[in-house]
């Protein structure tokens, strides 16, 4: 089965700093992994994937995350955070074993302060 | 161009009531998904269509949820009889999944129906 973490309910950051959002995950074969977001009273929005290649993968608003196979993570990050930012983060896997259904976390609001 | 759309946008029924919920996909995606995202909770996969295959039903919280796709476009969440428990945001989206890519195609959401059960 397949499953992902994200250990923190919320992450507070001050604009201009940088800040990262955590995710772990548990495939059985291969991930495809995903970073979508929430914003107030809308829906999700795809921000990135990492399906092969690079462990670094650029997204939207500036927006970047990194895959390590051998810690099952892929982070997201961004170096210098806006409040416009301030949102609920979600992760996502989808195993190639069992492709049809994408699996998400349970979000990570990130808190941008001036 | 026109992105994933449901109807109604709120929908506040009494406890036992039947309610159905639409969901308008992107044209020409070809898979579609219903979630569930309850205050405080991730988002509860409910069910999947995939073209003419026969939908993964296995989210399904109970045999009071169903849902169909007609004509592989438009799909219909149905509850029936719901409880306070169901009160929750259904989320539906759409994807689309040539044969190269059906595993890493983004989905795209609608805004949701926020369904409230008094």
């Amino acid at each position: 089965a397949q499953s992902v973490a994200q250990p923190e309910d919320q992450v507070n950051v001050a604009e201009g700093n940088p800040l990262t959002v955590k995710c772990t995950y548990s495939v059985s074969g291969n991930p495809y992994l995903f970073w979508y977001v929430q914003y107030p009273n809308r829906g999700l929005q795809f921000l990135l994937k990492y399906i092969t290649g690079d462990n670094l993968v650029k997204g939207s608003y500036g927006f970047e995350a990194e895959f390590n196979k051998s810690q099952t993570s892929f982070h997201l990050k961004k170096p210098s955070a806006l409040v416009s930012d301030s949102a609920l983060y979600f992760c996502a896997v989808r195993d190639t074993g069992t492709a049809s259904k994408l699996t998400f976390g349970t979000g990570t609001r990130l808190q941008v302060t001036l | 161009g026109a992105g994933v759309s449901q109807s109604p946008s709120n929908k506040v029924t009494e406890k036992g009531k039947d309610v159905e919920l639409r969901c308008d996909p992107i044209s020409g995606h070809t898979a579609l998904y219903w979630y569930r995202q309850s205050l405080g909770q991730g988002l509860e996969f409910l069910i999947y269509f995939q073209g003419n295959s026969a939908p993964d039903k296995s989210g399904l919280p109970s045999d009071r949820f169903s849902a169909e796709r007609t004509g592989g476009s438009v799909s219909t969440l149905t509850i029936q009889r719901t409880q306070q428990e169901d009160s929750a945001v259904y989320l539906c989206a759409s994807s689309l999944t040539p044969h190269q890519s059906i595993y890493n195609s983004p989905l795209h959401f609608g805004n949701g129906t926020r369904l409230t059960v008094t």
